[in-house]
């Protein structure tokens, strides 16, 4: 069956350090990966997408790996900030009934501290 | 620019009472909608998406049911509501036909039913 996993356990960092995220897949062969960011109480945010010919991606402060041949991917933010505190969601095209949707991960929640 | 609207923000519910909830699009056409809902600890759960009026897909049989009366109309129901049914509702749209899927959501609404 496919599967997203994130680690499941909250990434407590330091400000102004980088915080690494990981996604892992199985069973996808997906054509994009993206990431989002999810404050509590409040619906998903899209950050960035990936394409599966792209190695890395960058976006401000934000950069994004992907290997497809680890089925993984790598979410960094650089010189994070108490701000960056929210859960990370990876998603993928996957086929449901009638069409194409995203599948979603669990998450990681990342806690930056001052 | 387009926006998402997605109403009540809070609810509750008792366990055999109906339930509607209501989501709208502006500024684009014929999108293609979505209903998740995430429990407590849970990832995001596909519960129907639509890609045209009338074009509703189920992905978990449940107690739940959605409607799409109007191109950007998008509406979650249940004739009687269970406990399990309690738990965050998102919905999200994406440009229609758009290979990279990329979705927005609404605010979300937290639904207790007790």
């Amino acid at each position: 069956s496919q599967k997203i996993e994130q680690n499941s356990e909250a990434l407590n960092i330091q400000e102004g350090k980088t915080a690494t995220l990981t996604c892992n897949y199985t069973n996808y062969s997906p054509a994009y990966l993206q990431w989002y960011r999810q404050d509590p109480g409040r619906g998903p945010v899209f950050l960035l997408l990936i394409r599966e010919n792209e190695k890395e991606k960058r976006k401000e402060r934000l950069k994004v790996t992907f290997d497809t041949t680890l089925k993984q991917s790598l979410f960094h933010i650089t010189a994070s900030q108490p701000a960056d505190s929210a859960t990370y969601l990876c998603a993928l095209d996957a086929i449901h009934n009638s069409g194409y949707a995203l599948n979603f991960g669990k998450g990681t929640s990342l806690l930056v501290t001052p | 620019s387009q926006t998402i609207h997605q109403w009540p923000a809070t609810l509750v519910q008792p366990v055999g009472s109906p339930l509607s909830l209501e989501c709208t699009v502006e500024g684009t056409s014929n999108p293609n909608l979505y209903w998740y809902r995430q429990a407590a600890g849970r990832g995001l759960q596909l519960l129907f998406y639509s890609v045209g009026i009338g074009q509703i897909s189920s992905e978990v049989p449940q107690n739940l049911s959605a409607s799409r009366p109007q191109d950007r109309q998008f509406i979650l129901s249940s004739k009687k509501l269970l406990l399990s049914d309690s738990g965050f509702y998102l919905c999200a749209w994406s440009r229609p036909r758009a290979g990279k899927n990329i979705q927005y959501f609404g605010a979300g609404t937290r639904l207790s039913v007790l």
